[in-house]
């Protein structure tokens, strides 16, 4: 069984739209994480959620919104898409504790044309 | 959380250890180190983490200086899957944001 799981895996739209990436945990983590990977390949944090709630928020426009509709799951909404919100979007879930550790879903390449 | 610097690439002969540095001299009392790997294509993948000691699980080992300023990773018998970016990260607890910096890209080759 995959223990982060995200769908679509490729997604390409038009700039305009709007599009939602799906994530889900069967580790039984409370916390868990929306990350974008850029062209030149760093990973930044966009979002953490625990117990359904927000606790990091980075500088992300207010067209991304993420939604947490239980421990085990944290959506990406992402509206008005441009071209620069082309990327891979990974998902990632943890304890939050001190020591544990992040396990990262597979990734969503998303391509805004 | 503290910076760290990696070489930004490295071949290693498949069979032998490959051992991958990183510095962290601005870490402080209560940083743990972290390293991740990313496989082309996929999600990045714990590998291990450590605080003061020296870690070793069946992944690989950690070797963490005693002034903490500098750490290796090992991986004792590199395979042709070994090759990934290899991430080290300094932050108070994983749990938080992980800040992933450039990383070093092992290629191990036959």
């Amino acid at each position: 069984d995959t223990a982060v799981s995200q769908t679509p895996k490729y997604l390409v739209t038009q700039m305009g739209n709007d599009k939602s990436i799906k994530c889900e945990q069967n580790l039984g983590h409370d916390t868990m994480y929306w990350y974008k990977q850029d062209s030149k390949k760093f990973l930044k944090i966009m979002f953490s959620y625990n117990n359904k709630e927000l606790i990091i928020n980075e500088t992300v426009p207010n067209r991304f919104s993420p939604k947490s509709p239980d421990k085990a799951h944290l959506n990406l909404h992402i509206n008005s898409l441009e071209l620069g919100d082309s990327a891979v979007y990974f998902c990632a879930s943890s304890h939050l504790s001190i020591e544990d550790t992040q396990y990262f879903g597979p990734g969503t390449r998303l391509t805004v044309l | 959380d503290a910076k760290t610097t990696q070489p930004t690439s490295m071949d290693c002969a498949e069979g032998r250890a490959a051992n991958l540095p990183c510095n962290h001299s601005t870490i402080s009392g209560n940083e743990y180190v972290y390293w991740y790997r990313q496989i082309h294509s996929q999600g990045p993948q714990y590998i291990i983490h450590g605080l003061k000691n020296n870690e070793t699980n069946e992944m690989a080992s950690l070797i963490i200086t005693e002034d903490r300023k500098s750490s290796t990773l090992i991986l004792p018998h590199a395979t042709l899957r070994d090759t990934a970016v290899y991430y080290c990260i300094v932050t108070i607890s994983s749990w938080g944001k992980l800040q992933f910096g450039a990383g070093t890209q092992v290629v191990v080759t036959p």
